[in-house]
């Protein structure tokens, strides 16, 4: 069975304080792990998709890379717009995400 | 382009009835999935349909019910509500199987 574990649980930054969110990924055949923004009472929102080791991905302060085993994306010098509860998402076969419990970061000013 | 869209936003029921759930995904995305997420189980896969078959169904109780239409919009039904049903029902649209998945905003249902 996939399995996806985050850590930390949670993050308390202050604004400017680059830190790394961890993903932990037990699969049978990788096929896509993926990132998102969720902010509260709103629906996930999209932000990188990995596919292979060594592969990493660039948005404004945010970078992702993914090893065999697990993925970090890495924020850094945080603004307070980047609270938010980051989720991690293994796909194996067909469309379904298997998802890990979130990192809930909260970026102080 | 407009996003997947979910209908409605929230919804308050009482144990023992039925309800349904609507998506409209990204115009041109064939495929759509289904998931609760609570706070206790996090985001948890329902069910997936493509051209109109459900290709995958996650570990839920009969009670949990999907179809999709030609256009690709799709339902989702659950009967017999139980108070554990409270939960964000959302929506995620691909363009193909094994796409990224965008997720429209979700349906809060409340279980009274």
């Amino acid at each position: 069975e996939d399995q996806v574990t985050q850590s930390p649980e949670a993050l308390r930054l202050q604004e400017g304080e680059s830190s790394s969110l961890n993903c932990s990924y037990t699969v049978s055949g990788l096929r896509g792990l993926f990132w998102y923004r969720q902010d509260p009472g709103k629906g996930p929102e999209f932000l990188f998709t990995l596919y292979s080791a060594g592969e990493e991905k660039e948005k404004e302060r945010l970078k992702a890379t993914l090893t065999k085993k697990e993925s970090f994306l890495h924020i850094t010098a945080p603004k307070p717009e980047d609270s938010a509860t980051y989720l991690c998402a293994v796909q194996a076969a067909g469309n379904k995400l298997t998802f890990g419990g979130g990192t809930r970061v909260l970026v102080k000013p | 382009k407009a996003g997947v869209t979910q209908t409605p936003r929230y919804l308050i029921k009482t144990r023992g009835q039925q309800v349904t759930l609507s998506c409209s995904p990204i115009s041109g995305h064939r495929s759509v999935s289904w998931y609760q997420q609570t706070p206790g189980q996090g985001l948890q896969f329902l069910f997936e349909y493509f051209s109109e078959t459900q290709r995958n169904k996650g570990n839920f109780p009969g009670r949990f019910s999907g179809r999709q239409f030609s256009n690709s919009r799709s339902e989702m039904n659950v009967s017999t509500l139980e108070l554990g049903d409270s939960a964000l029902y959302l929506c995620a649209s691909s363009l193909e199987e094994a796409d990224t998945q965008y997720f429209g905003p979700g349906t809060r249902l409340t279980v009274l």
